[in-house]
Formats: structure tokens, sequence, C-alpha cells
């Protein structure tokens, strides 16, 4: 009940594209999905979270869509570029306090590669 | 304001041998975490500390494994004895709670490999 899926594995776009990588989780009480982007040889940043009590949240060419109901969301990165190419994990965390609290159980990650 | 910091940046170590990873969080952070990322598992949360204590270590894989915080400043991850599985990289992040949900900032990791 703790594990968010996610897909695909991997993903080549070209570039100017729309980059889509899709995440699913079990956990009800988890109020919090983060996506962090990670480059080859550094630690994962965060790129953009989103909060269940809102169906979309727009950052420049990147957008989390969330479907609560489905218990789904995504990323969505418009035009995508050559320095994207990065690999992606979605995140899902349950603030509740506790024990709980901050700890991310992360996706399996997507590897992206925008082709120039 | 510099990132988490870690060292070593790469180990490699014979079986058997004692690794001792190291962290600096980001100053004024009250939460550390320990994860371990490979291939085949992802990103895995070892252990997290708050205020220095550790919290939940549901995630160390054996005993083998044990971590402390003796200050706000530094944690140290060690293994003893180390096996050819514990390759991976090491990661440390750190993250100061204001309300709820404060993003975690990652160090780059120390890339282990037992020989």
């Amino acid at each position: 009940q703790q594990q968010v899926k996610q897909s695909p594995q991997s993903l080549i776009v070209q570039k100017g594209g729309i980059s889509i990588i899709n995440c699913a989780y079990e956990n009800t009480a988890f109020d919090y999905f983060p996506w962090y982007q990670q480059f080859p040889g550094k630690g994962p940043a965060l790129l953009i979270a989103i909060r269940p009590d809102v169906s979309e949240k727009k950052e420049g060419r990147f957008t989390i869509s969330f479907n609560k109901s489905a218990k789904q969301f995504s990323l969505h990165i418009m035009d995508s570029q050559p320095g994207d190419s990065a690999t992606y994990f979605c995140a899902a965390s349950n603030s509740a306090g506790g024990t709980s609290y901050g700890k991310l159980t992360f996706g399996q990650g997507t590897i992206l590669t925008v082709h120039p | 304001d510099a990132g988490v910091i870690q060292s070593p940046r790469h180990e490699v170590t014979e079986m058997g041998q004692e690794v001792t990873l190291r962290c600096k969080p980001i100053s004024g952070h009250d939460y550390l975490f320990w994860y371990r990322q490979t291939m085949m598992r992802g990103l895995e949360l070892l252990i997290y500390f708050n205020n220095n204590v550790p919290i939940d270590d549901s995630g160390m894989p054996e005993d083998r494994f044990s971590a402390k915080m003796p200050n706000a400043s530094f944690s140290t991850l060690k293994i003893q004895p180390s096996e050819p599985r514990d390759s991976a990289v090491y990661f440390c992040a750190s993250s100061f709670r204001v309300g709820t949900n404060q993003p975690q900032h990652f160090g780059d990791g120390t890339r282990l490999s037992i020989l």
C-alpha cells in the first residue's frame, strides 16, 4: 500500500515535443506529491509539487495533473528541450505527523531523453 | 548557502571492510534522511532523523548498517562488514519543517563499490 508505481521506465521525445510521465498510488493518506529531477552524478532535486486540493499546478514548462479519484498524477513537460534529459521521480508522502512525516515514497524513475 | 555535503564522493573497498559515509546537512535543517539508490530497487529510504534523534530506521537492511547523528551538522552511515550487494549510490538529504511538506534537499551522493 506504500508503493508508488511510475511509468514509463524510459521515454524518448523530440525537441519541442511533450513528455508525459505517469504515477499511481494506493495509500489514500498520501497528501503531498512532489516530482524530482536527477542528472547523472547528482542527487535528485525538487522540480514541482502538488497537494490533492488542486487538480493541476503549472510552473513554466512543467505541469502536474492530479486525479484524486483515480489516485493518479502525472508530469507534463511542454516544449521539451535536450537540457531536460534526466531521470524523473515521482514521490508521495503523508503529512499526518509521527513517524510518517516527511517520509517520501519514490516511484522507480523514468529516464527521459530529448533528441535535438 | 552550501547545499548538503557528502563525503567521500566515491569509495571502493574490499568485502569485509568497514565503510563510513559522511553527511553535513544544510544549516538550520532539522530533518536528515539517508537513502540508497540502485538500478534494481530505485531510491530507498534507509533511516531518518529529527533534531538528531532517529525517528524511523525500518529501511535499514540489516544489522551491518548503522547511522548516527551526533550533532545538528553531521551524520554518518556505517556498514560493517561490507558486502558486494551493498554497492550502490548513497544519498543524504535534509529538510526544514515549517508547516508541512518542506522539500528535501539531496547531496550529490557517495558511489560505493564493494569488491
